[in-house]
């Protein structure tokens, strides 16, 4: 079945540090590739998605491109900040999923110090 | 912006009880998700649900899990014997027909089974 890898955390940078959050997946055919944000005592927020091979997604400085021949989402950001600090996810939803569920990986905590 | 909203946000409980963990979904959408997530472990999807009926399910919503829709703006995931692996976190979605951008999640019960 589906499934997503993503880097064990917490990452721990400096503000304005650059960021990378590997992500891999496994699935069949070309699903649809998303990274979910979650602040602290909030829900899970769509940070930014991609829907086909090389597709770049991008929102608030940070992006991630869709590799096929790597099967992989790679979040990055190239100057973090203190309020970035929050738990990353990535997620993937396969070409036979009829209702849109997804599948997540374990999530990774980025924590960003002044 | 519309918001799903989950209560309570942390429940305890005693081993074999029954609990409801309850979401208020965006007005206006459709399609309605519960996923949660074991500390540590994955974010797994339980069960959608679309137009007052189960849609699709993982393999964890066995017998002891429903779902219902009871007054037309509450969605709630009954749990009937838990036990202690039941303990997670357990985040409401709901989507309308706008695809993934349409995905909103709540900010998750947290339920602790001791």
């Amino acid at each position: 079945g589906d499934s997503v890898t993503q880097m064990e955390g917490p990452v721990t940078l400096s503000e304005e540090a650059f960021l990378t959050i590997n992500c891999t997946y496994t699935a069949t055919g070309y699903p649809s590739l998303f990274w979910y944000v979650q602040y602290p005592g909030e829900g899970l927020q769509l940070l930014l998605k991609a829907t086909k091979a090389d597709d770049k997604g991008s929102n608030k400085g940070f992006e991630a491109t869709y590799r096929k021949e790597t099967t992989s989402f790679h979040l990055e950001k190239g100057s973090v900040q203190v309020s970035d600090s929050a738990v990353y996810f990535c997620a993937l939803r396969g070409v036979g999923s009829g209702y849109s569920t997804l599948t997540f990986g374990k999530g990774t905590m980025l924590l960003v110090s002044p | 912006e519309p918001e799903v909203t989950q209560t309570p946000s942390h429940q305890v409980t005693q081993m074999g009880q029954e609990v409801i963990l309850r979401c208020v979904p965006i007005s206006n959408h459709l399609y309605f998700y519960w996923y949660r997530q074991i500390l540590g472990q994955k974010v797994e999807f339980l069960v959608s649900f679309y137009n007052n009926e189960i849609s699709e399910k993982s393999e964890i919503f066995d017998d002891q899990f429903s779902v219902e829709r009871p007054d037309g703006s509450n969605f709630t995931l009954k749990i009937r014997s838990t036990k202690l692996e039941d303990s997670a976190m357990y985040f409401c979605a709901s989507r309308g027909t706008g695809g993934e951008l349409g995905y909103t999640f709540g900010s998750g019960t947290r339920l602790t089974v001791v």
